[in-house]
């Protein structure tokens, strides 16, 4: 199993905040990385996939880097909207996803 | 519009299989493959496999011996059975689409870009 762990687990931030969150693999998946956002009572939201190509309709103050065992996704002006639960998720190996990150109001 | 709707029991028995059906409406079946997913509440995300268009899946390990997937293109649906739920297999099951890269060497590297809503099943006497 390919192991994925996001840091931090929870992130206090404010409106206009730019933010970064980290996934690292437990080993080499390239840059079969995707991003999704996870809202209370919904379905996760695809972001981001191969690591930086961010899908469409997605706002362009998401973006997201890395390729190898280590992964970011920033957020680079926090807007209301963006309050929510964040999942990376590697598709080079079966399937597994991070533990999740909690962007909360400050 | 892409539309993914799971139907099925909400509330299965220990030691009994859970069956679960996801409609597609919106797009050909046959051009794209297929996830199931769940998520236990207040926890994270679990893959528990992967079907091609033609039926052939990609189970994960760890539920390998309990599931079982199909498709029935011609009916704009596919389908799970889970065998000998416990406690631990109460979830919130998604199905989704998925969506493919292609790596240099010609590989398909698959992703979910669209999910259902979900439908909660709950394992219980």
């Amino acid at each position: 199993d390919i192991q994925m762990t996001q840091s931090p687990s929870t992130l206090s931030a404010s409106v206009g905040d730019r933010v970064t969150i980290t996934c690292r693999a437990s080993q080499n998946i390239g840059r079969w990385l995707a991003w999704y956002q996870q809202k209370p009572g919904k379905a996760p939201n695809l972001l981001i996939y191969k690591a930086s190509s961010l899908e469409s309709g997605v706002p362009s103050r998401f973006s997201g880097s890395g390729s190898g065992t280590e992964f970011t996704l920033t957020i680079s002006s926090l807007q209301p909207d963006d309050f929510a639960t964040y999942y990376c998720h590697q598709y080079n190996t079966f399937w597994t996803f991070g533990q999740g990150t909690k962007v909360e109001i400050k | 519009q892409v539309q993914l709707q799971e139907s099925g029991p909400g509330l299965v028995k220990p030691s009994e299989t859970l069956s679960l059906t996801c409609s597609v409406s919106g797009v050909s079946m046959n051009r794209y493959s297929w996830f199931w997913l769940r998520q236990p509440a207040g926890k994270g995300l679990e893959c528990i496999g992967h079907i091609s268009s033609s039926g052939t899946t990609n189970l994960n390990p760890s539920l390998k011996s309990r599931v079982t997937m199909s498709v029935d293109t011609s009916k704009n649906q596919f389908s799970m059975r889970l065998t000998s739920v416990t406690a631990a297999d109460t979830a919130l099951y998604y199905c989704a689409r998925a969506q493919w890269d292609l790596s240099v060497d010609l590989t398909n590297f698959y992703y979910t870009d669209v999910w259902g809503t979900g439908t909660t099943v709950t394992v219980s006497s």
